[in-house]
């Protein structure tokens, strides 16, 4: 089946700590996003990827990493300089094209213990 | 920053009430997406608008794009409980780029 993976669902994370959420695509798509939603707040974006060992920040990019060493894999990194990273993280890729409709992952809820 | 402006934020209705959401831009959009997001899931694409005054029709959702292209709405007849969820529109970002900004939805809550 085409689609988009992420992993884990759940992430905990103490700390000072520096977690990384995972996110594949086989569905040949060259750009790839990372959102981040709050409640009430919809989705920001924190860091899109057109192409692969290239990658711009978003809106809210302060406090996370990203790369793409792989066009089906866009992981990103939540570090401890993040001091509200209580989220749910979705990932989403789409074609360069067509007004790039977002197909996007399950999802990872993170949360800070 | 926000690209455009999604209201109301919430939305109670009876089961078989209309509901309308819309989405208001300050410039003209080349396109407007529209997507829902059911409790606990992630957004699913559902349409995108690209000519001025298209009318589109999905089932009981109709789509609706302004004369202006500033303006979108999102109208759907006899709610069931299947609708609930947030529904989302998405703009391009001004500046060429055309990655989509979302709104901040609205949250459809069904009475049965």
């Amino acid at each position: 089946d085409g689609g988009i993976t992420q992993s884990p669902k759940y992430l905990f994370r103490k700390e000072g700590q520096n977690v990384t959420l995972s996110c594949e695509q086989n569905l040949n798509h060259d750009a790839m996003y990372w959102y981040r939603q709050d409640p009430g707040q919809g989705l920001r974006l924190i860091y899109y990827s057109q192409i692969v060992n290239d990658f711009q920040k978003g809106d809210i990019a302060e406090g996370y990493s990203v790369s793409r060493e792989k066009k089906e894999s866009f992981p990103l990194t939540v570090t401890s300089a993040q001091k509200n990273p209580t989220a749910f993280y979705l990932c989403a890729s789409s074609m360069l094209a067509g007004g790039r409709t977002q197909y996007f992952g399950p999802g990872t809820r993170l949360l800070v213990l | 920053g926000q690209q455009v402006m999604q209201i109301p934020q919430y939305q109670h209705v009876q089961e078989g009430e209309d509901f309308t959401t819309y989405c208001n831009s300050s410039t003209t959009l080349s396109n407007i997406q529209w997507y829902k997001q059911r409790p606990g899931g992630h957004p699913v694409f559902l349409i995108q608008l690209v000519k001025s005054g298209e009318v589109k029709k999905q089932k009981r959702l109709t789509f609706q794009f302004g004369e202006a292209k500033k303006n979108s709405s999102l109208h759907i007849t006899a709610t069931q409980t299947t609708d609930v969820g947030t529904y989302f529109c998405a703009v391009p970002v001004s500046g060429g780029s055309y990655i989509p900004t979302f709104g901040r939805g609205t949250s459809l809550i069904v009475h049965p």
